[in-house]
């Protein structure tokens, strides 16, 4: 069964400080997408980035990177230099191809709320 | 510009009644979504439609219906079966595997 993992409820951190959020995910599909989405608090869920199930290139963008490893099957997201305005909840979610072809659903993990205080 | 658009933002239901959220989308896309947040969970899969006059049910669909009458718009209503609707809703599309654009949600209340 399909499964997306934030281990992470709630993480607190000082502006400027690096941060980590854990995304652990589970599937049978060998084809599949891995996102990350930021919700501020107007609710709207913000696209940050889309990752095939064959690219383990890490992806850097600005203060934002990810890191990709099939091998624990872990999707990880890093804040460099953390700011106020990060402050968000932050979803991990998974795509499949699934047995009928790609349908877009999307599985989402429980979220990791960041504050970053100044 | 190009987007989502969920009316209204704020829903307050009463005990038995039948409400319906909005959701328009003008980027063309095939397939739109209905999900249901609650507090301190991800996002669920309530129902899609990945063409018009076509829709499947998701994780979460007992107590909801659905219609996809036009490509641009995708009605959720919350039927009187819902025993807790009390949520936040968002709705998405995408095309194929792109990334989903989600609306600015609704949060239903019952009163």
């Amino acid at each position: 069964a399909q499964k997306v993992t934030q281990a992470q409820t709630e993480i607190s951190v000082v502006e400027k400080e690096d941060v980590t959020l854990d995304c652990v995910y589970e599937t049978r599909d060998t084809t599949y997408y891995l996102f990350w989405y930021k919700q501020p608090p107007s609710g709207e869920l913000v696209f940050l980035i889309r990752r095939n199930s064959f690219d383990e290139q890490n992806e850097i963008s600005g203060r934002y990177s990810w890191n990709f490893q099939k091998s624990t099957s872990s999707f990880n997201f890093t804040i460099t230099a953390s700011q106020v305005v990060d402050s968000a909840v932050y979803f991990c979610a998974l795509s499949e191809a699934g047995g009928s072809g790609n349908t877009g659903k999307l599985i989402f993990g429980q979220g990791t709320t960041l504050q970053v205080k100044p | 510009d190009g987007g989502i658009t969920q009316s209204p933002k704020y829903l307050f239901r009463k005990e038995g009644q039948n409400v319906t959220l909005s959701c328009e989308q003008n980027l063309n896309h095939d397939a739109m979504y209905w999900y249901r947040q609650d507090p301190g969970q991800g996002l669920r899969l309530i129902y899609y439609s990945q063409i018009v006059n076509d829709f499947q049910k998701g994780d979460i669909a007992e107590g909801y219906s659905v219609s996809r009458e036009k490509k641009e718009s995708f009605p959720l209503t919350v039927t009187s079966a819902q025993k807790n609707p009390t949520a936040f809703y968002l709705c998405a599309s995408n095309r194929g595997w792109s990334e989903a654009f989600f609306g600015q949600g609704t949060r239903l209340t019952v009163v």
